[in-house]
């Protein structure tokens, strides 16, 4: 079985330039859900995903923005990048809604200067 | 409560000694409850989903309790091991969405 995978690990933006973290779930895991996790913050809901479609959403800009495609593999967009947009980027996996317990995946580190 | 809060914010164990914290949320806004374990450098790794009043869980010397009537659930670690020390994390799901406490980062000092 293949856990959750992300990539980049780690990389540097400057402010107003766009980027695309990525992230495989795992084997037979139809969700994805993607949150932000700020110095000293829990990490914060972005969205999710279901069988391809956006299935929730927390309180982030549209500029933020992802797609799943129909392996449930899953990318987030952010355009105009803010200096507050430096975090780290957890995408996580499950086989449903939130009943079911959430498959991390190791992070991107996103460091906008 | 409007959020999901967590305390202690961090705590210093002895090696053997046992353990627990808590954990905070709207209980009026309640669907299930998610612990959360995570070690420096890796994923957070999934303990316990509870969904009902009075569920108490266990996973070797870890267990847990959630009181959705008056919101809030204990995470207990029994005899402490130096393993143990990492980031533990509670969220809620309700409004369609989980959300996090912002952790009770455990050291055990050996």
């Amino acid at each position: 079985e293949t856990g959750v995978t992300q990539s980049p690990t780690h990389l540097i933006k400057t402010r107003g330039q766009q980027v695309t973290l990525r992230c495989s779930s795992q084997s037979g895991h139809n969700t994805v859900s993607w949150y932000q996790q700020a110095l000293g913050q829990g990490p914060q809901f972005i969205f999710q995903y279901y069988r391809e479609e956006e299935n929730g959403r927390g309180n982030f800009p549209p500029r933020f923005s992802g797609l799943q495609f129909p392996n449930y593999s899953s990318e987030l967009n952010v355009n105009a990048l803010e200096l507050d947009d430096s975090a780290l980027y957890l995408c996580a996996s499950s086989t449903g809604r939130y009943r079911g317990t959430l498959h991390f995946g190791p992070g991107t580190r996103l460091t906008v200067t | 409560i409007l959020n999901v809060e967590q305390s202690p914010q961090s705590l210093h164990v002895q090696e053997g000694d046992s353990t627990n914290f808590t954990c905070s949320f709207p209980s009026s806004n309640f669907y299930a409850l998610h612990w959360y374990r995570w070690e420096t450098a890796k994923s957070p790794e999934a303990l316990f989903v509870m969904t009902l009043n009075g569920d108490e869980k266990k996973k070797g010397r870890i267990s847990a309790t959630l009181n959705t009537k008056e919101g809030y659930s204990y995470l207990y670690i029994k005899g402490s091991q130096p393993e143990d020390s990492a980031t533990y994390l509670c969220a809620n799901f309700g409004n369609e969405k989980l959300t996090f406490g912002t952790g009770t980062r455990l050291t055990i000092i050996p």
